[in-house]
């Protein structure tokens, strides 16, 4: 597709279970970023790679949380034993060449609401 | 720490100028960038400053200055699909965006 894409647009599951959310970047899109949004809230940054490698996981908050690329291109962040402060809108995004490029532009799929019961 | 403050909400009139002030505390500076976000969307980018000075853009234009480290988005002409917010992010010494809260524009006719 033409731009990044997400599934599912909304996730509703109860504590404890396990969820897989699925980043589709841009075609030729070498990094690409997993962010997590909160209700009036600017995005608050959890792993980006460069290629199939995680160039930095710094904002993974706890062992629970996990995403592989394997491929360089498809992602996905896999949450294990879902807490309810794990609700939140959770956004990927990818750009060209990375954050040291240029301008490092960010373009964002519409994102996947996670709801935990 | 890392710091990024803007106004969490702002009213203006359709047709009107108005102007979304950011302030910033990172460790290293390597750009600042401005984001449209409209209710349940995803984020958009808006302008990129790396160098001191204004840069305009059709009806927004975008202000650095990074001696105070300071930036403002400048949108001319308002029209009511530019109610949104406007998120401002630094990109730090490591190439990490840090983001603000987001400045919820509200639009009046």
């Amino acid at each position: 597709g033409a731009g990044v894409s997400q599934t599912p647009s909304n996730k509703v599951t109860e504590k404890g279970k396990y969820v897989e959310l699925r980043c589709d970047p841009i075609s030729g899109h070498t990094a690409l970023y997993w962010y997590r949004q909160s209700l009036g809230q600017g995005p608050e940054f959890l792993i980006y790679f460069q290629g199939t490698g995680a160039a930095d996981d710094s904002g993974l908050p706890n062992d629970r949380f996990f995403a592989v690329r394997p491929e360089g291109s498809v992602s996905t962040l896999k949450i294990q034993r879902t807490e309810r402060g794990d609700s939140a809108v959770y956004l990927c995004a990818s750009s060209l060449m990375g954050p040291t490029a240029n301008t490092g532009e960010l373009f964002f799929g519409e994102g996947s609401r996670l709801t935990v019961l | 720490g890392q710091n990024i403050d803007q106004p969490t909400e702002m009213t203006a009139t359709e047709g009107a100028i108005v102007q979304i002030n950011c302030t910033y505390q990172t460790s290293g500076f390597n750009g600042l960038f401005w984001y449209q976000q409209h209710a349940a969307e995803a984020p958009t980018f808006l302008s990129y400053n790396v160098l001191d000075g204004l840069e305009e853009k059709g009806r927004f234009s975008s202000f650095l200055s990074r001696s105070k480290g300071y930036s403002y988005l400048l949108l001319k002409e308002l029209q009511m699909k530019d109610s949104a917010s406007y998120l401002c992010a630094s990109l730090d010494s490591n190439y990490q965006l840090i983001w603000g809260a987001g400045t919820k524009l509200i639009i009046k006719p």
